[in-house]
């Protein structure tokens, strides 16, 4: 599986758009990029996943450049809620059941 | 709300006791997956099973001995575990498709004295 870059820590202020990047440069074409996030002590929470296009849910977007070597997830309005371990993994999805290697991920903080 | 549920959330077991780890999915998936998380250390997969069948074991040591009577229950038999093994484990589920995305339970934090 491709390996990710993350920042290991990030803030940003409440209401504001939080930006989170991640490089994933030696991605396969059939792998996707998928984001979970994970508050203090709890599960994994997913969040969204791409393959190519941009996407966009309920919670965040994600924006996947033309050559696929690096993403961003962006949450548009953070809340003090969104404080959490922020994970950008890269899997090839059903072709390879459980292959989501976990890194240490981004400690996305959101300031008062 | 995931849809995974684990009990119990918090054990504490000596070395010698033996005890068990439960997680049911309520999302019709048919794949489930148990992760340790140690830590300070990111995720480690331990067991994968895709339609009652094991297909993934990471070497995992055989104080840990997995079973999953159908899709929706698995569960993690413990015995003779070491204070190392103390972590957060946790259970995941996904169903086949092009992206398999998996959703997780809250999990079980297990503390080993």
């Amino acid at each position: 599986d491709a390996k990710t870059t993350q920042p290991p820590s990030m803030d940003c202020a409440e209401g504001r758009a939080a930006n989170l990047p991640c490089n994933h440069s030696t991605i396969s074409g059939n792998e996707y990029v998928y984001w979970y996030r994970q508050i203090h002590s709890q599960g994994p929470q997913y969040i969204i996943h791409g393959l190519k296009n941009n996407e966009t849910n309920e919670m965040a977007s994600l924006i996947i450049t033309e050559d696929r070597k690096s993403s961003t997830l962006i949450l548009p309005h953070a809340t003090l809620r969104d404080t959490a371990v922020y994970y950008c993994i890269v899997g090839a999805g059903g072709t390879s059941y459980g292959k989501l290697t976990f890194g240490q991920g981004t400690i996305l903080t959101v300031h008062p | 709300e995931t849809g995974v549920t684990q009990t119990p959330r918090h054990l504490v077991m000596g070395m010698t006791n033996k005890k068990s780890l439960k997680c049911e999915q309520h999302l019709g998936h048919n794949a489930m997956y148990w992760y340790k998380q140690s830590a300070k250390k990111p995720l480690e997969l331990m067991f994968v099973y895709n339609f009652k069948e094991q297909t993934e074991n990471n070497s995992v040591p055989s104080r840990f001995s997995p079973e999953c009577p159908n899709s929706s229950h698995l569960f993690l038999h413990l015995h003779t575990l070491q204070p190392e093994d103390s972590a957060l484990y946790l259970c995941a589920s996904s169903t086949p498709s092009a992206s398999d995305t998996q959703y997780f339970g809250p999990g079980t934090r297990l503390t080993v004295l």
